[in-house]
């Protein structure tokens, strides 16, 4: 079955740790994205790398930081510096990274601080 | 700054009836937009897109309207099923990488 898969469903913070957010595609897409929703409000993008080893920041990407060193995998880790972390956390693909590409969702992580 | 906007956060409809739901935008530069559709404890799925040049859009039950010159998109879906309630968001995008999302809209259809 070719999806997005995205660990774990619920993740715990304590004050000033950093925690990382797995997500994995195994639909040989090229361009990966995170994006955050709180109550109230859109998907907001934070991240987003259209090709192995490249990234780039989207609007709200302080206080996060990505890695993108195999095409399968776009962790996210978000450090200490996020000073409002809680949110419901999603992972999306695309075949390229063009602006019309359909972007295909993970389940999400909802992450909160303790 | 929403770019990207859906004020009405709820609608519930009767099944068998249409369901319109509405979606404003700000930035004349979108030129291309979709619907995704989200049940809960799952990441919103696809359901049909439209570029500026159309102003219609139609799959099977839904169709997607949309005005530019009110800067406005719409979801119609005819006929409404219980297994259509969902959050459903708009998202539009022009020229980069980047989709902006609407806040949502949950639509409950009532048996």
């Amino acid at each position: 079955d070719g999806g997005i898969t995205q660990s774990p469903k619920y993740l715990f913070r304590k004050e000033g740790q950093n925690v990382t957010l797995s997500c994995e595609q195994n639909l040989n897409h090229d361009a990966m994205y995170w994006y955050r929703q709180d109550p109230g409000q859109g998907l907001r993008l934070i991240y987003y790398s259209q090709i192995v080893n490249d990234f780039q920041k989207g609007d709200i990407a302080e206080g996060y930081s990505v890695s993108r060193e195999k095409k399968e995998s776009f962790p996210l880790t978000v450090t200490s510096a996020q000073k409002n972390p809680t949110a419901f956390y999603l992972c999306a693909s695309s075949l390229g990274g063009g602006p019309r590409e359909t972007q295909y969702f993970g389940p999400g992580t909802r992450l909160l601080v303790l | 700054d929403q770019q990207v906007k859906q004020n009405s956060p709820s609608l519930s409809v009767q099944e068998g009836r249409i369901s319109i739901l509405n979606c404003d935008y700000t930035n004349s530069m979108f030129d291309y937009f979709l619907w995704y559709k989200k049940y809960p404890a799952e990441g919103p799925t696809f359901l049909i897109s439209i570029s500026s040049i159309k102003d219609k859009n139609e799959d099977g039950r839904f169709t997607v309207f949309l005005n530019k010159s009110a800067k406005h998109l719409s979801l119609h879906i005819v006929p409404s099923q219980p297994g259509d309630s969902a959050v459903y968001f708009c998202a539009a995008s022009w020229n980069g990488n980047q989709f902006y999302f609407g806040t949502g809209t949950s639509l409950t259809v009532i048996p």
